[in-house]
């Protein structure tokens, strides 16, 4: 069965920095990517980026390029969305998700984590 | 131009069927997408994956109740005989190398 389960809610400050990880298993880690998805609150769902874990390749929205890294470590089955200076903006919900698909038509979330609500407030 | 549209609601009755509908921008009508279920304080859940000609392929446990059709540049998910349980938003997705993976706006779903 394949599961994704998320780290904890986590509470920060504007321009603290913050790692959430999700940890994979029940699959072949490094034959899928994964990736991450954001909700701010009220709002849809806004896809951020992947990777691929068998080579670090990683890919992201133009929206949300040079605002998080995106990061594996293969021997935990685990991958990881990272901030170095968060905003008060970045106050959502983080889904991470494996995708299914393949790169030349459809890459889609196909097992989704629960979620990590993410708090930044002064 | 919003790559993928979706109206941000619909309602139907306990019992009846509805179809949510995701439009595709021109340029990219020929796209395959994703539909996922966002139900209340959980973590979304992918239904389908429909490709331009109409073929699906169905997320592990997901009903038959739920279908999917295309048409030029609509992607369709139809649930039939809606339960309670329904009640949720739903999301199509689409992927592109240049455009990288983006959701449409959802739609939100009343069971009356």
């Amino acid at each position: 069965e394949v599961q994704l389960v998320q780290s904890g809610a986590e509470v920060r400050k504007p321009g603290e920095s913050l790692k959430i990880s999700c940890k994979a298993s029940g699959y072949s880690f490094t034959t899928y990517w994964i990736g991450w998805v954001r909700q701010m609150p009220g709002k849809g769902l806004e896809w951020m980026g992947i990777i691929y874990p068998a080579d670090f390749d990683a890919r992201y929205s133009p929206s949300f390029q040079g605002q998080v890294s995106i990061s594996v470590d293969r021997s935990i089955n685990t991958a990881y969305l990272q901030w170095s200076s968060l905003k008060a903006s970045d106050t959502a919900i983080y889904y991470c998700a494996r995708h299914g698909g393949v790169e030349y038509q459809l890459l889609y979330p196909d097992y989704w984590g629960q979620g990590t609500l993410v708090s930044v407030s002064s | 131009q919003f790559v993928l549209t979706q109206s941000p609601s619909a309602s139907a009755s306990l019992g009846a069927s509805v179809k949510l509908n995701c439009t595709l921008a021109s340029g990219h009508s020929r796209y395959a997408i994703a539909w996922h279920q966002h139900q209340p304080e959980k973590g979304p859940r992918y239904l389908m994956k429909i490709d331009s000609d109409g073929s699906h392929r169905k997320g592990d446990g997901i009903p038959d109740r739920f279908s999917g059709s295309s048409s030029g540049a609509e992607r369709s998910l139809t649930i039939s005989n809606l339960q309670s349980e329904d009640e949720a938003d739903y999301y199509c997705q689409t992927w592109g190398t240049g455009i990288r993976g983006v959701f449409g706006g959802g739609t939100k779903l009343t069971v009356l």
